[in-house]
């Protein structure tokens, strides 16, 4: 299968500061990637959808100037959390796709655990 | 009610036993359908897709069924190591996960 990578895996930051996660499509070109957000015990929340050279598209809830992502190339994504709190402490999950229409299949990547302190 | 629903178990069986799952999804449109497996604290990763023939994968078999918006997955001689959450994935427009059925395999 497609390898997705991210990077860092973990990281604790105090409350206020922003933190970056990149995920990379290591043996193929996404043409979309997705970002989801896991509580424990809970199923993956979609947060955005972000094609190459556009701006992401947002799921209902999640605020655009808080989560910042860019897709720069067909192989690397980043989510920024802005002024991140305590609340947004969670399992950060990126997938990548290749294909487009409805059939896609989608890789995930190993997914960024963030503890805000 | 929710796009994707599953039994949350968890499903305790012993070594060798079959298993099966089901997933009920609402959208009568949805495309695509996959199962995922995720192991605690890990990404999930892609099981199988499953299609309106069915298909197996060694002691995988997944099911569709678009008359009553339902897919399944049948675990035939668990291994331990089958042990972990399974996901119910349906795609319509985007991606729709099902809350995970754990399923703990003990020898």
């Amino acid at each position: 299968g497609a390898v997705v990578s991210q990077h860092p895996s973990r990281v604790i930051c105090k409350s206020g500061t922003s933190v970056k996660i990149e995920c990379r499509s290591l043996d193929f070109q996404a043409t979309t990637m997705f970002w989801y957000r896991q509580f424990p015990k809970k199923s993956l929340m979609l947060m955005a959808t972000s094609n190459e050279g556009s701006k992401a598209t947002y799921e209902q809830g999640v605020e655009k100037d808080k989560f910042l992502i860019n897709h720069a190339s067909l192989t690397l994504s980043t989510l920024t959390v802005t002024s991140a709190h305590p609340e947004d402490s969670s399992f950060y999950i990126c997938s990548a796709s290749w294909a487009s229409g409805l059939t896609d299949t989608q890789y995930f990547g190993p997914g960024t655990r963030l503890t805000v302190l | 009610r929710k796009e994707v629903e599953q039994d949350p178990g968890p499903f305790n069986v012993p070594e060798g036993a079959t298993v099966a799952f089901n997933c009920t999804y609402s959208n009568s449109a949805s495309q695509s359908f996959f199962w995922y497996r995720q192991d605690c604290r890990k990404e999930p990763k892609l099981l199988m897709s499953v299609y309106s023939s069915g298909n197996e994968d060694g002691r995988f078999t997944a099911q569709l069924n678009r008359a009553s918006q339902y897919i399944s997955l049948l675990i035939r001689d668990s291994k331990l190591s089958d042990s972990a959450t399974y996901l119910c994935v349906v795609n319509f427009n985007k991606f729709y996960f099902g809350s995970g059925t754990k399923l703990n395999v003990k020898p």
